[in-house]
């Protein structure tokens, strides 16, 4: 079963701007991460963010959590075209395996 | 170093044969995982290997699929009888230590197609 929703489902927006991306779960998590995947294949892993957190960054990324509304966001600054890609958040619930969502689809015009 | 294959990239088949699916993990990467991407959904898990330990096959969604990882590296994916639900892309991954915050490395996938 889905234990992330992410939402919007697709999202499209023009070069430069920002983009915000926000995933839902269910139950209580150890931690929390996104995934970026192009062209339906293989995932990369973008950042992890541990329940104990509430925010972190890694270059252009800024993710967010609140544990109390069981959900976090993935906000991309200055996208670029390049950016275009299909992201994932993934949570872990005190196994070594990842619940996946759906997954928000983003495209960044030039 | 090299990242985590899977061979082949693409495989069609008909209804009812055999399929194996490979997956090199990356050297030294204890834990390996299997996981199902139907069109436009999220991954699925499907079973994961951990050291020498035996294997979560929680997911796997009926008894026509099986998994091995031979010597703790290589790992082969079975689904025997192929059905038409089974076409998907199945993806494997690796991490170095079998622990929950420990990074997953994904391969690029194996893109299955029943006819």
């Amino acid at each position: 079963s889905q234990q992330g929703e992410e939402d919007p489902q697709a999202l499209s927006i023009q070069e430069g701007e920002n983009a915000t991306m926000n995933c839902s779960y269910k139950t209580s998590i150890n931690n929390l991460q996104w995934y970026r995947q192009n062209s339906g294949r293989g995932l990369v892993h973008l950042i992890l963010i541990r329940s104990n957190e509430r925010e972190k960054h890694s270059g252009r990324l800024r993710v967010t959590l609140d544990t109390s509304r069981k959900s976090s966001s993935l906000l991309i600054t200055a996208s670029r075209a390049a950016d275009t890609a299909s992201y994932f958040c993934a949570t872990n619930s005190g196994y070594s395996t990842l619940t996946f969502g759906k997954g928000t689809m983003l495209l960044v015009s030039p | 170093g090299a990242g985590v294959s899977q061979s082949p990239s693409n495989k069609v088949t008909e209804k009812g044969k055999d399929v194996e699916l490979r997956c090199d993990p990356i050297s030294g990467h204890t834990a390996l995982y299997w996981y199902r991407q139907s069109l436009g959904q999220g991954l699925e898990f499907l079973i994961y290997f951990q050291g020498n330990s035996a294997p979560d096959k929680s997911g796997l969604p009926s008894d026509r699929f099986s998994a091995e990882r031979t010597g703790g590296s290589v790992s082969t994916l079975t689904i025997q009888r192929t059905q038409q639900e089974d076409s998907a892309v199945y993806l494997c991954a690796s991490s170095r230590l079998s622990v929950i915050t420990d990074t997953q490395y994904f391969g690029p996938g194996t893109r299955l197609t029943v006819l």
